[in-house]
């Protein structure tokens, strides 16, 4: 069946980076791109960017611009979403989730990545 | 980029039918017919709901239908349950290869 499996809970401090990564099986990994949406403690879903399975294209909003990157390893069927220069407000659950090639909703969501970011 | 507009809250006793709005701008919601709806229930990751304003996936209840006028995307809830109570957001599709939520609604059942 279809599973996006992420990397497990994180603590970092505030100034550093971490790296989550999204495990892909069940599926064709290169007829579906990858987006990440995060989610502060009792606050809404928040789009990140997305990155292009088949080519590695990648787009982020502009908030994350130059400070989140999102890539992909094709021979592992994992992406990885890397945000740096962490501060306070980036803690969050972290979601991969999936859009079919020529669709534009969400259809399989990982299960989420808990990152705090403490002092 | 700015979220997409959604009332904080709406409440509804079963039985009822209530509507959550959600409206954009002219780059995203009223420029493409892609707008869908997640439901979320606490500690769960989203569901959608709805998809391409008013289409349904298989498996959801035909009390759950979506709509768009102009740049206003809605989410009707019909013969309200008490497990439709949940957090709903929508998003949509935007200039650019971006994609906006909206802030998310309460339902209060």
């Amino acid at each position: 069946q279809v599973q996006l499996v992420q990397s497990g809970a994180e603590v970092k401090k505030s100034g550093a980076s971490v790296k989550v990564s999204c495990k892909a099986s069940g599926y064709m990994f290169s007829a579906y791109h990858v987006h990440w949406v995060r989610q502060a403690p009792g606050q809404g879903l928040e789009w990140m960017g997305w990155i292009n399975s088949d080519s590695g294209a990648t787009k982020y909003t502009q908030k994350f611009q130059g400070r989140v990157t999102v890539t992909r390893d094709t021979s592992i069927t994992t992406v990885y979403m890397e945000v740096s220069s962490l501060r306070f407000d980036d803690t969050a659950v972290y979601y991969c989730v999936r859009i079919s090639r020529g669709n534009f909703w969400f259809d399989a969501w990982g299960q989420g990545t808990l990152v705090t970011v403490s002092s | 980029q700015s979220a997409l507009t959604q009332p904080a809250s709406v409440s509804g006793s079963p039985g009822q039918s209530i509507t959550i709005s959600c409206t954009g701008t002219s780059s995203d919601v009223e420029s493409y017919n892609l707008v869908s709806w997640y439901q979320q229930h606490p500690g769960n990751a989203p569901k959608l709901m709805i998809y391409d304003d008013t289409k349904r996936p298989s498996g959801i209840s035909s009390r759950f239908s979506g709509s768009k006028s102009g740049n206003t995307a809605s989410l009707t809830i019909s013969g309200l349950q008490a497990e439709d109570e949940a957090d709903y957001y929508c998003f949509s599709y935007a200039d650019s290869s971006i994609w906006v939520f909206g802030g998310g609604t309460k339902l209060t059942v």
